[in-house]
């Protein structure tokens, strides 16, 4: 079983439509991650999570809100969705203490989110 | 706030050949780890290697090396032997180490590499 799972895998919305990308890890990680991939920009960090209490903003967190809801969960909402939100979206996981190979970013599989 | 800059949007290579894929920093802190990472089509970002500034030795993964420049802020990856199942989008990554963008990673725009049998 994958340690970082993403859900929906695809999604396809209309303007206006109120969304949640849901991402669960079993890596027992505090800290988790919500980035967008937009062709040309690379990722970019819309908001993180130090641990369930500790939620911040990334570089661009305008038209998304998240929720922490558990250790192992963070959902990503788009409350009115518009079509430049279309992207691939991916959560990730880290834990500061880990050292080594293993001291990175671990990824979920992505959702592709399109915006009509 | 650190910027990545991976200048060559594809780059191409014959199996079995040597290819070097660019990245430059720019960054006023000391402490801090650079990334690369692969995506192939399946979308998944795999972790190729990482490289503490710190550390003056180049990191190296098997056919995988890097040139890190600290000086000149330039991280650049290099794949020897190349093999179909390389081809994918490579990103160069920034992780900072100090204040309050500790553990955050800053991307690059990527470099899409083919493959050519």
């Amino acid at each position: 079983d994958a340690d970082v799972t993403q859900t929906p895998r695809n999604r396809i919305t209309k303007t206006g439509k109120r969304i949640m990308l849901e991402c669960s890890q079993t890596k027992g990680h505090d800290r988790m991650y919500w980035y967008r991939q937009d062709p040309g920009l690379g990722l970019r960090l819309i908001y993180y999570s130090f641990d369930v209490k500790d939620i911040n903003k990334g570089e661009i967190s305008d038209g998304y809100s998240v929720s922490r809801q558990a250790q192992a969960k963070f959902s990503l909402s788009l409350e009115s969705a518009i079509p430049n939100q279309t992207a691939l979206y991916f959560c990730a996981t880290s834990d500061p203490r880990l050292r080594g190979p293993q001291d990175t970013q671990y990824f979920g599989p992505g959702t592709r989110l399109t915006v009509l | 706030a650190q910027t990545v800059t991976q200048s060559q949007p594809e780059m191409s290579v014959q199996e079995a050949e040597t290819v070097t894929l660019s990245c430059t920093y720019d960054t006023s802190e000391s402490d801090y780890y650079l990334f690369w990472y692969k995506q192939p089509p399946s979308r998944q970002m795999i972790l190729v290697i990482r490289q503490e500034a710190y550390k003056q030795q180049n990191a190296t993964e098997n056919r995988f090396s890097v040139n890190f420049q600290k000086a000149a802020k330039s991280f650049s990856l290099k794949i020897s032997d190349s093999q179909l199942g390389d081809a994918a989008m490579y990103f160069c990554a920034y992780r900072s180490e100090g204040g309050t963008s500790y553990g955050k990673l800053t991307f690059g725009q990527g470099t899409i590499l083919t493959v050519h049998p």
